[in-house]
């Protein structure tokens, strides 16, 4: 059973970067199977997804946040990373890491688990 | 961008059936999914490629496709399964290939 763990500060303040990391456990990044991703939900708000990453470190932006979207692996910890910069207080959100199963030659493309969750306040 | 819409609220009696609709242009293309979300709780998917349903979730639950609407049916719904439903699916042309709806709160009467 895979599990995903999401870390990092609780408050960032604005201007300045949000870093979380997500830690997979019962599967490896490495295996090449799946994609893996972060998603964020505002509080009492929708679903946004934000990016995903291959194991190779080759990854795809939401279009609306990818000037400000860094998303990295590390196989050795089989962790993977998300850094925002230039946050605001529109991005206090609940932030998600998840799987994601990705066949683009079937149009396949959706989130098959995910961490808890970590909520996130941008607040000087 | 893309969008997905949903009905912001359903309420269906105990042992009803309720029916949650998702609207979007690629949808006569493009696969959808739905998860379950309960306050607290990350999403669960409940239903994947339009209507196949992930081991371990009742039964009860289906999903159908027709043009560019989407329908979760919840069939003899049950007090657990009040929660906030949510449509995905991708645009036409792959720029959007994650792209959530707006959500649905289902009511247990």
């Amino acid at each position: 059973q895979v599990q995903l763990q999401e870390s990092g500060p609780g408050l960032v303040k604005p201007s300045q970067t949000l870093s979380l990391t997500c830690t997979v456990s019962g599967g490896s990044i490495s295996s090449g199977d799946y994609y893996w991703s972060w998603i964020r939900q505002p509080p009492g708000k929708g679903l946004e997804w934000i990016g995903y990453i291959y194991y190779s470190g080759s990854t795809y932006y939401n279009p609306s946040l990818k000037s400000r979207v860094t998303i990295s692996v590390d196989t050795s910890k089989n962790q993977f990373s998300l850094k925002l910069s230039s946050v605001t207080a529109a991005d206090t959100a609940v932030y998600y890491c998840a799987r994601v199963v990705v066949v683009p030659a079937a149009a396949v493309y959706y989130f098959d688990y995910w961490g808890q969750g970590t909520l996130v306040t941008v607040s000087s | 961008s893309y969008e997905l819409t949903q009905p912001p609220s359903v309420s269906v009696s105990p042992g009803q059936t309720a029916r949650i609709t998702c609207s979007g242009d690629a949808l006569p293309k493009q696969y959808a999914y739905w998860y379950q979300q309960k306050p607290g709780q990350a999403p669960v998917l409940v239903i994947y490629k339009d209507s196949e349903r992930p081991s371990g979730i009742p039964e009860r639950f289906s999903g159908s496709s027709s043009g560019t609407t989407v329908t979760l049916t919840i069939s003899g719904v049950q007090a657990e399964d009040e929660a906030d439903y949510y449509c995905q699916s991708a645009d036409s042309s792959g720029t959007y290939p994650l792209v959530f709806g707006t959500g649905t709160k289902v009511t247990v009467l």
